[in-house]
């Protein structure tokens, strides 16, 4: 079936360090592709989205590329800030018929200044 | 910025209460979603709407009654909760079923 598989966290990085979080999907047809972020006592938030093969999906300064030959969507930040740490969570909406959001399980992120 | 918003954010009920959450969206979306988020566990889609018809139902025990007035509104009605229902509880809305969803900040409920 459809399923989204993300890094185990936590991620800890020093300020200004290069972020990746590792996301790959098994998925049927073509999904699109979506990072959220849930920052502490708030709900989720849409970071970037890409919707098909090579789109490269921005925001904030995080980047995501839709790699179908790979199927991953890991997500990258060049310099991270305190402010960045939250729980990232990588999901996917089938092709076809099924349009339901599926999510990973969530990767935490904890920038130390 | 979001354009769903949920009351109350934080709710403390006792097992014989009765309570509703309350979503609204100010997107112009035409379905909505309510989310359960425990713990050390992956996001549960509870419920789907679609231009307020139920469409999906993933095996959600009676004890939460959902009901949407209109596009723009949706509750989750609450009785004889169990302490393993607390949790923060998510809706969302989409333009359409299959594109991407916005979320609210969520209510925080803790059953005594």
């Amino acid at each position: 079936g459809d399923s989204v598989t993300q890094m185990e966290g936590p991620v800890t990085l020093s300020e200004e360090a290069f972020l990746t979080i590792n996301c790959t999907y098994t998925a049927t047809g073509y999904p699109s592709l979506f990072w959220y972020v849930q920052y502490p006592g708030e709900g989720l938030q849409l970071l970037l989205k890409a919707t098909k093969a090579d789109d490269k999906g921005s925001n904030k300064g995080f980047e995501a590329t839709y790699r179908k030959e790979t199927t991953s969507f890991h997500l990258e930040k060049g310099s991270v800030q305190v402010s960045d740490s939250a729980v990232y969570f990588c999901a996917l909406i089938p092709g076809g018929a099924t349009n339901k959001l599926i999510f990973g399980t969530g990767t935490l992120l904890a920038v130390q200044p | 910025e979001t354009g769903v918003t949920q009351t109350p954010r934080h709710l403390v009920m006792g097992m014989t209460n009765k309570k509703s959450l309350k979503c609204e969206q100010h997107l112009g979306h035409n379905a909505m979603y309510w989310y359960k988020q425990s713990a050390k566990k992956p996001l549960e889609l509870m419920f789907v709407y679609s231009l307020e018809e139920r469409v999906e139902n993933n095996s959600v025990p009676s004890r939460f009654s959902p009901e949407c007035p209109n596009s723009s509104h949706l509750f989750l009605h609450l009785h004889t909760l169990q302490p393993e229902d607390s949790a923060l509880y998510l809706c969302a809305s989409s333009q359409h079923r299959g594109s991407e969803q916005y979320f609210g900040p969520g209510t925080r409920l803790t059953v005594t």
